[in-house]
């Protein structure tokens, strides 16, 4: 069954300070790994997106990388801002038959909450 | 570019009532989701449309919940009767074409309707 595991739940850390977030997956084969932020009351918006032939991608402070081998993605976020707090999550879409894009798979995302 | 419009923001209702959501996609996105996202629990889809197609229902409940898109833009999503276990933010979401060879392009979210059933 394709699932996508992240952890942890949730996590505090102070302003300023590094983070990083874990994406385990057991969807094969697939066509790409999302980590999207979700600030409370809004919708999920995306920060990066990795084809099964990359392994890292950045955006400002969010980097996030990805091993196919282990079926492992992490998000770094770098010097934490208190507008972070958030929640995380980790969207892996399978790759059909034909190529073609799948039912998107997410993860249960992670709570993350930067204290001043 | 303007994002995705849902409305509206919150419906509070009982239950064995009906309600309804609505929902503008990005201009030119072919492909729109409805999502069901219960507090503390990622999105799960509830129907995906390519233009004014189905192309996957299997995870709505059918008995109760019933979506459309005409004319391939904007879309409906209606709950009747709705029960307590409903109440949750419903997010329409859309993106360039999911159904191309590889395609990456990001999904775009609404902000959600937040569904409260008393």
């Amino acid at each position: 069954k394709n699932q996508v595991e992240q952890s942890p739940q949730s996590l505090i850390i102070l302003e300023g300070k590094n983070c990083t977030l874990q994406c385990n997956y057991t969807v094969s084969p697939f066509s790409n790994l999302r980590w999207y932020k979700q600030d409370t009351g809004r919708g999920p918006v995306s920060l990066t997106i990795m084809t099964f032939s990359e392994n890292t991608k950045s955006n400002g402070r969010y980097t996030a990388t990805l091993d196919a081998d282990t079926k492992q993605s992490s998000l770094h976020i770098t010097a934490s801002q208190l507008s972070d707090s958030a929640s995380y999550i980790c969207v892996v879409t399978p790759r059909g038959i034909y190529n073609q894009g799948g039912k998107l798979i997410f993860g249960q995302g992670t709570e993350l909450s930067v204290k001043p | 570019e303007a994002g995705v419009a849902q409305s509206p923001r919150y419906k509070i209702i009982e239950k064995r009532q009906s309600v309804a959501f609505w929902c503008n996609p990005i201009s030119g996105h072919a492909t729109l989701y409805w999502y069901q996202q219960i507090l503390g629990q990622g999105p799960k889809l509830l129907i995906q449309f390519q233009n004014n197609g189905v192309v996957d229902d299997s995870q709505l409940p059918k008995d109760r919940f019933s979506a459309e898109r005409l004319k391939g833009v904007d879309s409906t999503l209606k709950i009747q009767p709705a029960k307590l276990e409903d109440s949750a933010v419903y997010l329409c979401a859309s993106s360039l074409d999911q159904w191309r060879d590889r395609d990456n392009s990001p999904l775009h979210f609404g902000n959600g309707t937040r569904l409260t059933v008393t």
